[in-house]
C-alpha cells in the first residue's frame, strides 16, 4: 500500500530556533498538505499545495510540492512556544488521504 | 470552531453495546470522510462519501456501520466492538472537482472512543 515516510519522528529545539521537517513516498500525489495536531483535537490544515514545484508560505511556516510529486517539505521560522505540537504531512489522490507518522516537536524556552 | 463538528467528544462503551458517532459540517463541503487513529499508528482512512454516496470501504470490519443522509451529516454505527477498536475518531469533509481532486480537507475534532 502507499506509505510516507516522514522525517524526523521528533525534535528537541530552543525557541527562536527555525524547523525543518520531510514527507517522502514512493507514489505520486496530486495533493500534499500539512497539518498541525494538539492533544486531544483533530488536525489543523496549515497548508495545502496543488502544484508540483509550489512554494506557499503561511505566516512563519513555508512548504513546498516536491517536482516529482513524491515528497514535500515543512519549515517554521523562528519558532515559538505554541508551535509545540505534532505535524503531519498527507498526500492526496483520488480523495484519500496518506498520512505520515508525524514529527512531534518539542521546544525548550 | 473547524466547520466539522463531532459529538460526542468522549465515548466509553462496553463489547455488547451499540452507539453511533455523529460528524455535522457547515462548509458546504461535498465529501465525507471517516478516519481512525489508534496510538503510534499514521490515521488511516476508514469511508470515503462523495455527493452522499460511498465510495471507498477501506476494508473495515462490520461491526462499523457508516451512513450519510445527506451531504453534511455523517454517522458511524458501531456494534459489539473489540478493545482494540479503542481509538481516536477523526470526520473531515473536502470540496471534491470532476478530477477527484480535493479542496479544503478539513477535520473534526474526533471522538475519543474507549471500548471495556
Amino acid at each position: 500500500g502507499q506509505q510516507l515516510n516522514q522525517s524526523p519522528q521528533s525534535m528537541f529545539i530552543q525557541e527562536g530556533e527555525d524547523v525543518s521537517m520531510n514527507c517522502t513516498s514512493s507514489s505520486i500525489f496530486n495533493t500534499w498538505l500539512w497539518y498541525k495536531q494538539d492533544p486531544g483535537e483533530g488536525p489543523v490544515l496549515l497548508i495545502a499545495l496543488y502544484k508540483a514545484g509550489e512554494l506557499t508560505s503561511n505566516g512563519r511556516l513555508t512548504a513546498q510540492f516536491g517536482i516529482t510529486r513524491k515528497d514535500s517539505f515543512l519549515n517554521i521560522s523562528a519558532s515559538i512556544p505554541s508551535d509545540v505540537g505534532i505535524y503531519f504531512c498527507a498526500g492526496e489522490l483520488a480523495q484519500k488521504l496518506v498520512f505520515g507518522q508525524g514529527t512531534r516537536l518539542t521546544i525548550n524556552p | 470552531e473547524t466547520g466539522v463538528t463531532q459529538t460526542p467528544r468522549h465515548l466509553v462503551m462496553g463489547m455488547t453495546n451499540k452507539k453511533s458517532l455523529k460528524c455535522e459540517q457547515h462548509l458546504g463541503h461535498n465529501a465525507m470522510y471517516w478516519y481512525k487513529q489508534s496510538a503510534k499508528k499514521p490515521l488511516e482512512l476508514m469511508f470515503v462519501y462523495s455527493l452522499e454516496e460511498r465510495v471507498e470501504n477501506n476494508s473495515v470490519p462490520s461491526r462499523f456501520s457508516p451512513e450519510c443522509p445527506n451531504s453534511s451529516h455523517l454517522f458511524l454505527h458501531l456494534h459489539t466492538l473489540q478493545p482494540e477498536d479503542s481509538a481516536l475518531y477523526l470526520c473531515a469533509s473536502s470540496i471534491t472537482d470532476s478530477t477527484s481532486t480535493s479542496y479544503g480537507y478539513t477535520f473534526g475534532s474526533g471522538t475519543r472512543l474507549t471500548v471495556v
